[in-house]
């Protein structure tokens, strides 16, 4: 099983709105990733969690707060945010050398 | 210099065609090298992932991995309207980030 889960596959969200991201894997892996992806762009990294600690926060503006409840679940929380974050948000997770993607939430801010 | 240069393409075949794609990359101790395919709105999948020199079949594809001139290459056989997608490479040195190329954009066309 190589799945890795996100909710919701869609948000349309204000700027003045709260919501959070959810991403799942049940393979045992101890990193997990959050990327951005804007169209015709390849991802961009935006955190790293390894063994349930922040590693990597790649200079993200602090209206988006990740947060890892456990090996198995990574959230990214949002608040506050922009039109142009608008983008599809992919959660990965790896093992060894091998990065899985789950699905992406396409987020809209209006 | 960018990391991981690819062309953008589109490159478009012919169905049944063999389809050629290529990456080079800058970092001389990248260890590990992916393809990923990535449909229209959806998010990546991986599909050859290739660690030494050589080539490694898996099906239609076949990766190739020159680590002297700093170069990898996804060959797919008997091209399919099925895989017109945008093809990413991935580049990773041992406990570093995963790094993405740009992505190219193959057609195969009927």
């Amino acid at each position: 099983d190589t799945e890795v889960t996100q909710t919701p596959k869609h948000l349309v969200m204000g700027m003045t709105n709260k919501k959070s991201l959810k991403c799942e894997q049940h393979m045992g892996h101890r990193a997990m990733y959050w990327y951005k992806q804007k169209a015709k762009k390849p991802p961009e990294l935006m955190f790293v969690y390894s063994y349930e600690k922040l590693s990597i926060n790649e200079s993200v503006p602090s209206r988006f707060s990740p947060e890892c409840p456990n090996s198995s679940l990574l959230n990214l929380h949002l608040h506050a945010l922009q039109p142009e974050d608008s983008a599809l948000y992919l959660c990965a997770s790896s093992q060894e050398n091998t990065q899985y993607f789950g699905p992406g939430t396409r987020l809209t801010v209006l | 210099q960018k990391e991981v240069e690819q062309n953008s393409g589109p490159l478009s075949v012919p169905e049944g065609a063999i389809a050629s794609l290529n990456c080079t990359y800058s970092d001389r101790v990248s260890q590990s090298f992916f393809w990923y395919r990535q449909y229209s709105g959806k998010s990546p999948e991986l599909i050859m992932s290739i660690y030494s020199n050589g080539d490694k079949e898996d099906g239609r594809f076949t990766a190739q991995l020159n680590k002297a001139s700093q170069y990898v290459s996804l060959l797919i056989r008997d091209s399919q309207p099925s895989d017109s997608a945008t093809y990413l490479c991935a580049v990773r040195r041992y406990g570093q980030n995963f790094v993405f190329g740009p992505g190219t954009r193959l057609s195969v066309l009927p």
